[in-house]
């Protein structure tokens, strides 16, 4: 059964500190998207990639937040600094865009749990 | 833009009895609504999905409901177990590859 991986599983830091989080996307999938979910927020998505080019990160802030695919297999999210107020569960999904109509599954991996001290 | 809006945002069945959450949207080109059920601590799972050309779909004891003129969908869940107990979310495509969640539905089943 495919999964979206995601590391690490949990950080935790003191604010000021580089956070790096880590996705591989399911094999085959064209699509990957960074979500945020926060109990006030619910589900916001930060930014999102198809065949590896950024299409939208409106969601993020730019000052501190960056997303990157290097290549295929590999989605990062960094925050440089973090704040205390960035402490959420940040989930990772891919899918896969046929280019055929609109919308498309998308499986998440198990989140990253941080907390900014 | 598009727009989700789920009902309720908790709902509580005593266990053996039937679940229904709604939701409603905005943009009449949306053609594809996923629904998500999310348990305390882990990640959101797709447990089913539904395009524009079918009014309903079936697996098991869950099913999905469209009704493309009134703009809304539904989640059944029939015959609810205590390990049905999550938070759903119900959503709708944003352009091509994106889609844009509803709130969330917190269903308890009680025993």
């Amino acid at each position: 059964d495919a999964r979206v991986t995601q590391t690490p599983r949990h950080k935790v830091t003191e604010m000021g500190q580089e956070v790096t989080m880590r996705c591989q996307p399911i094999l085959g999938h064209n699509t990957v998207f960074w979500y945020r979910q926060t109990m006030m927020q619910g589900l916001e998505l930060l930014a999102y990639f198809r065949n590896r080019a950024p299409l939208d990160d409106s969601g993020m802030p730019k000052d501190r937040f960056s997303a990157e695919m290097p290549d295929a297999t590999l989605a990062t999210l960094k925050i440089q600094p973090s704040e205390p107020r960035d402490s959420a569960v940040y989930f990772c999904a891919s899918g896969f865009n046929s280019g055929i109509g609109r919308g498309q599954p998308q499986h998440f991996g198990d989140g990253t749990r941080l907390s900014i001290l | 833009g598009e727009n989700v809006e789920q009902h309720p945002s908790t709902l509580s069945v005593q266990e053996g009895d039937s679940a229904v959450i709604k939701c409603t949207y905005s943009d009449s080109a949306s053609n594809y609504f996923p629904w998500y059920k999310q348990e305390l601590g882990k990640r959101p799972q797709l447990i089913i999905d539904i395009r524009s050309n079918v009014g309903e779909k079936k697996d098991q004891r869950i099913a999905v409901t469209l009704n493309k003129t009134a703009k809304h969908f539904s989640l059944h869940i029939t015959e609810t177990q205590p390990e049905d107990s999550a938070v759903y979310f119900c959503a709708g495509p944003l352009g091509d590859d994106k889609i844009i969640f509803g709130k969330g539905t917190r269903l308890h089943i009680l025993p």
